[in-house]
């Protein structure tokens, strides 16, 4: 099947640094990818969808300054978390759509924590 | 909105028996999706199975199948002779057709598999 990467898995940052993820498509071009948040023993809350070579589009409540969302090819996605926070600690994850039947595949998910 | 719901937040099932997770959803919409997706501890999402709302036959994979009652507006999940390893939350999710539409997820199901 196909297969959604992200890095890094881990990264510790201090408060007020900005942190960038990555979320690659590996053997499939996603011209549309998603980006989520998810709380301890909590659901996925969906952040942002990105499209290719298009701003991205998110979600009430998200601070688009925030969470930067970069999707320049068919097969990256960018998150970037400026001036983070200890409460921007969480685990973040993408997903891609694959464009034939529209399928969609999640990356193994990145922990933030900020200190 | 569409919204779904997961009213058990937590099963339990000994080896080798059967357990059936409940999801409803409410929608306007006749034409959707609706999904299972499996968290291990690991926290990749893996698609268990999906069910498109325009069959009236229950999807199954393996030891997987759904009871899919659309004029209810419910997708349950039934595993059958449950092993270890699908210990798990499980999270029901729901997607209408077309490129720009966007998973909603239920609050999930925490199953624990014992001996």
């Amino acid at each position: 099947g196909a297969v959604v990467s992200q890095h890094p898995s881990w990264v510790i940052c201090k408060s007020g640094t900005s942190v960038k993820i990555e979320c690659r498509s590996l053997d499939f071009q996603a011209t549309t990818m998603f980006w989520y948040r998810q709380f301890p023993k909590q659901s996925l809350m969906l952040m942002a969808t990105s499209n290719e070579g298009s701003k991205a589009t998110y979600e009430q409540g998200v601070e688009k300054d925030k969470f930067l969302i970069n999707h320049a090819s068919l097969t990256l996605s960018t998150l970037t978390v400026t001036s983070a926070h200890p409460e921007d600690s969480s685990f973040y994850i993408c997903s891609a759509r694959d464009p034939g039947p529209y399928e969609q595949y999640f990356g193994p998910g990145t922990r933030l924590t900020v200190t | 909105a569409q919204t779904v719901t997961q009213s058990q937040p937590e099963m339990s099932v000994q080896e080798a028996e059967t357990v059936t997770l409940s999801c409803t959803y409410d929608t306007s919409e006749s034409d959707y999706y609706l999904f299972w997706y499996k968290q291990p501890p690991s926290r990749q999402m893996i698609l268990v199975i999906r069910q498109e709302a325009y069959k009236q036959q229950n999807a199954t994979e393996n030891r997987f199948s759904v009871n899919f009652q659309k004029a209810a507006k419910s997708f349950s999940l039934k595993i059958s002779d449950s092993q270890l390893g699908d210990a798990a939350m499980y999270f029901c999710a729901y997607r209408l057709t077309g490129t720009a539409s966007k998973l909603t997820f239920g609050t999930g199901t925490r199953l624990q598999v014992t001996l």
